[in-house]
């Protein structure tokens, strides 16, 4: 059974930084493009990153790039967000998402509540 | 950017209702397009994609259409677990990858 489970989600200070994990299994973790996305409260969903099999190739938002770093360790099945210059507009639950080649997702993690507030 | 909008943005409907969801796109996507449920609390799920495919596991009752700009989403007979929000994703000209912003089906 395919399962993503994000971790390290919190409250942070503007200006703070933030590392989110996404734990695989179930599925070859490093044959599969991966994403994050994530959702504002009472908003709809918006992507954030890709990332390929291998991690040699990355994908921001513009509302990220720059800020935002993703990475994976395929030895260890997990994907992270390094999220740095947090601002309060990046408040969402983010969810880590498997790519069925082809750029849709076909499995989701049940998501991480990040919160920056001071 | 390619910007996809739903209608309507509530849907009302009863038990045993025919639903028809909506999704336009700015620019031509082919059909490059997929649809999702999302129910609060819970990881959203994979319906549809190639504008017309279900995923693996959907039940028929789910059905996608269209190409292009105009796409439509319909659920033969809603059941009592099918009220949620659905999202409709275009993957043809990315990045960025884009979401509409959901269409929720409440119960009548």
């Amino acid at each position: 059974e395919v399962q993503l489970v994000e971790s390290g989600g919190g409250l942070v200070q503007p200006g703070g930084s933030l590392r989110l994990s996404c734990a695989a299994s179930g599925f070859t973790f490093s044959s599969y493009w991966m994403f994050w996305v994530r959702q504002a409260p009472g908003k709809g969903l918006v992507w954030v990153s890709r990332i390929n099999s291998d991690g040699s190739s990355t994908t921001y938002a513009d509302s990220v790039k720059g800020r935002f770093t993703i990475s994976r360790d395929n030895a260890e099945n997990t994907l992270y967000l390094q999220m740095n210059s947090l601002r309060a507009d990046d408040t969402a639950v983010y969810y880590c998402a498997r790519d069925l080649t082809g750029n849709v997702f076909d499995f989701w993690g049940q998501g991480t509540l990040v919160t920056v507030s001071s | 950017e390619v910007v996809l909008t739903q209608s309507p943005a509530t849907l009302s409907a009863s038990p045993g209702e025919r639903a028809t969801l909506s999704c336009r796109a700015s620019q031509s996507v082919r059909s490059s397009l997929a649809w999702y449920q999302h129910k609060p609390g819970q990881a959203p799920r994979f319906l549809i994609y190639g504008a017309s495919t279900r995923a693996t596991g959907v039940p028929a009752r789910f059905s996608g259409s269209g190409s292009g700009t105009e796409f439509t989403l319909t659920i033969s007979s809603l059941q009592s677990e099918d009220f949620a929000v659905y999202y409709c994703q275009q993957y043809d000209n990315w990045p960025p990858w884009t979401f509409g912003q959901g269409t929720k089906v409440e119960i009548k």
